[in-house]
């Protein structure tokens, strides 16, 4: 497996701009997370999924932020309108029941 | 509300050194621990994974302890290596399993001076 699969790697946009980031499960695995990275605070963990339902999306900062996961293999991430403070690195993680969990490689995302 | 606490929050050492970062979490109720290395720039790469039942995890000149009862997990790596030098974070799975997700220390970040 090619692991999880992010997209775009790097995303500059400006504000009031919508967002989309992406993500691509490993397959075979029932959880899928999204999380948020800053030097700030960390990882943060935004939302997650289980078999492609939302379980808790009570990281999600605002209504800005929304999240999909339309199958097992796909997953996206939508910022709408953008803001300079939402700038960070995104990272999507998948695992399978109570083991390892896999991590993508990111989108960095900038807000001018 | 678990809370993941690693310490020190950075360390320099000399190539040669033998050292060990800290995890303290405050939930004891968890179902696996977790470490990660994050090189600048880049995703997370998963080092060892410690189910709640285990002890201890080696990989090469890794070894991972977790003690449940105290809330707490080392991360030992021996004979340092420039390469070493990286971000290392620990992150613990609730009982729930998946269900809980992955609660993230701030890290420890490393440098191994050649």
């Amino acid at each position: 497996d090619a692991g999880v699969i992010q997209s775009p790697r790097h995303e500059v946009t400006e504000m009031g701009q919508e967002v989309t980031l992406r993500c691509k499960p490993i397959s075979g695995h029932d959880y899928l997370f999204w999380y948020r990275q800053t030097m700030m605070r960390g990882l943060e963990l935004l939302i997650y999924f289980n078999n492609n339902v939302p379980i808790d999306d009570s990281g999600m900062p605002e209504d800005r932020f929304s999240a999909k996961m339309p199958n097992a293999s796909f997953s996206t991430l939508k910022i709408q309108p953008s803001e300079p403070r939402d700038s960070a690195v995104y990272f999507c993680a998948s695992i399978r029941g109570n083991t390892e969990a896999f991590f993508g490689q990111g989108t960095r995302l900038t807000v001018v | 509300k678990q809370e993941v606490t690693q310490i020190p929050a950075a360390l320099s050492v000399p190539e040669g050194e033998n050292l060990v970062l800290n995890c303290s979490f405050t939930d004891s109720a968890i179902y696996n621990l977790q470490w990660f290395r994050q090189d600048p720039g880049k995703g997370l790469t998963s080092l060892l994974l410690i189910q709640s039942s285990q002890r201890e995890q080696t990989s090469g000149r890794l070894n991972a302890s977790l003690d449940k009862s105290s809330g707490r997990s080392t991360l030992y790596i021996a004979a340092s290596q420039p390469g070493d030098s990286a971000t290392y974070l620990c992150a613990v799975i609730g009982s729930g399993g998946g269900a809980d997700g992955l609660t993230f220390g701030k890290g420890t970040h490393l440098i191994i001076q050649p």
